[in-house]
């Protein structure tokens, strides 16, 4: 199984701040195609969770642009430029490159 | 628009199977390039993808290897929808299940409300 890393585990940034974070995936999620088979998606509680970002960088229609993914291989960065209270969550990264489909562990986004 | 109505008992006994129906509207159970998956949430594993099933000139079906042998998904083409059994259920399986929808590896873009469901006598 490829297993997701993530971290940090949780983050407090001040409104408007930017935060970061990063997930790893234990072997290359990227295709023959050089498509990155990564996604990005945010829980609020009481809702499911949220694709924001597929293939690594490609934000989902209606996303704000304050959030972009980057990376490639096995390492991966989502970024909020300028955090806004409605962006308090817990942030969760997958692969869907092989099954079984995995997820990492979730990073917990506060405001400080 | 997509959406998914999750329905099902909330509360099952240990032992007995944990049955979920996941109704579609807005798209097809059968389309191709879709796949219909279910995940659960819990404090002990986070999100874990229980398994999947989409047709591609048939129907296939994939199972995480933590629940094979338990885990039944299946269509149902008439009603539009995609139905989760989990046998032989113990505590370890309460969670938060989820079912959604996933495009050819694109993600899991619609998702059903989730269902809580608790296991205990």
């Amino acid at each position: 199984d490829i297993v997701m890393t993530q971290s940090p585990d949780s983050l407090a940034v001040s409104l408007g701040e930017r935060a970061t974070i990063k997930c790893r995936s234990s072997q290359s999620l990227t295709t023959s195609n050089n498509k990155n088979l990564l996604g990005w998606y945010q829980q609020k509680p009481g809702q499911p969770p949220k694709l924001l970002i597929s293939w690594a960088s490609t934000r989902e229609s209606g996303v704000p642009d304050r959030f972009s993914g980057s990376g490639s291989g096995t390492d991966f960065t989502l970024t909020i430029s300028s955090l806004q209270a409605e962006d308090v969550a817990v942030y969760y990264c997958q692969q869907d490159y092989t099954t079984p489909i995995t997820f990492g562990p979730g990073t917990k986004v506060d405001i400080k | 628009q997509v959406q998914l109505q999750q329905s099902g008992p909330g509360l099952v006994k240990p032992s007995q199977t944990l049955s979920l129906t996941c109704a579609i509207s807005g798209d097809s159970v059968s389309r191709n390039g879709a796949a219909w998956n279910w995940v659960r949430l819990s404090p002990s594993r986070g999100l874990e993808w229980l398994g999947r099933t989409y047709y591609r000139s048939k129907w296939n079906k994939d199972y995480a290897v933590s629940v094979r042998g338990r885990i039944t998904i299946n269509p149902d083409t008439s009603k539009n929808q995609v139905s989760l059994q989990l046998s032989s259920v113990t505590p370890e399986d309460t969670a938060l299940y989820y079912c959604a929808r996933g495009m050819v590896v694109a993600g899991f873009d619609y998702w059903g409300q989730g269902t809580l469901v608790t296991v205990s006598s």
